[in-house]
């Protein structure tokens, strides 16, 4: 079975554009999260969704958002980018929501802004 | 604050020796927890999880245990093994006012070396 999969895996962008970032969850899976990592740190939550409804925010400011498509594809947009939104960002899916919380994660999109 | 600690940026250990890799958590009302790994340039791995309703969790090398008095959770190898060389996270999650379980809080993780 194929696991999460995202794209791009890299990417490139100057102060002020605006980036989409895209994730396919894992065949079956209906949440889906994302999350932001910076070097030196763990993982930082910033949406979850589950079908197609936004579950939970993280802290972070009304640049990010994102949706969940009805085939449960999601997609995270950062808009007026600033430098310290480079990091790696990545994508989980689950299951459900009320059993286990063991979320799969994507090999990441990895965000330069120059 | 941090919810979630992981105190040793790094552990290094022998071959075939045991690693124990520890986590503390300051919410109580966390009620699952997961060991991820994760390589350079990939996504964190599934390791192993535990309910709060449970003290040990054993996956072949993998064993988990949970001491909820204490907030605190180790990861246990046996054997370590080179290719366990990573970065180990600790996560815990909580649930929402549905009941669903929320999204994951993580620790900053400890880098594993193991020596051949």
């Amino acid at each position: 079975d194929a696991g999460v999969t995202q794209s791009p895996t890299h990417l490139i962008k100057t102060r002020g554009q605006h980036v989409t970032l895209r994730c396919s969850p894992i065949s079956g899976h209906k949440s889906v999260s994302w999350y932001q990592q910076v070097l030196g740190q763990g993982p930082q939550f910033i949406f979850q969704y589950y079908e197609k409804e936004e579950r939970g925010r993280g802290n972070f400011p009304d640049r990010f958002s994102a949706r969940q498509f009805p085939n449960y594809s999601s997609e995270l947009n950062v808009n007026a980018l600033l430098l310290g939104d480079s990091a790696l960002y990545l994508c989980a899916s689950r299951k459900g929501s009320r059993t286990g919380n063991e979320q799969f994660f994507g090999p990441g999109t990895r965000l330069t802004v120059l | 604050d941090q919810q979630v600690k992981q105190n040793s940026p790094s552990l290094s250990v022998q071959e075939g020796r045991i690693s124990i890799l520890n986590c503390d958590y300051t919410n109580s009302m966390f009620d699952y927890f997961l060991w991820y790994k994760k390589y350079p340039a990939e996504g964190p791995t599934f390791l192993i999880s535990i309910s709060s309703i449970k003290d040990k969790n054993e996956d072949g090398r993998f064993t988990v245990f949970l001491n909820k008095s204490a907030k605190h959770l180790s990861l246990h190898i046996v054997p370590s093994q080179p290719g366990d060389s990573a970065v180990y996270f600790c996560a815990a999650s909580a649930r929402d006012y549905g009941g669903s379980q929320g999204n994951l809080i993580f620790g900053k993780g400890t880098k594993l070396s193991v020596k051949p």
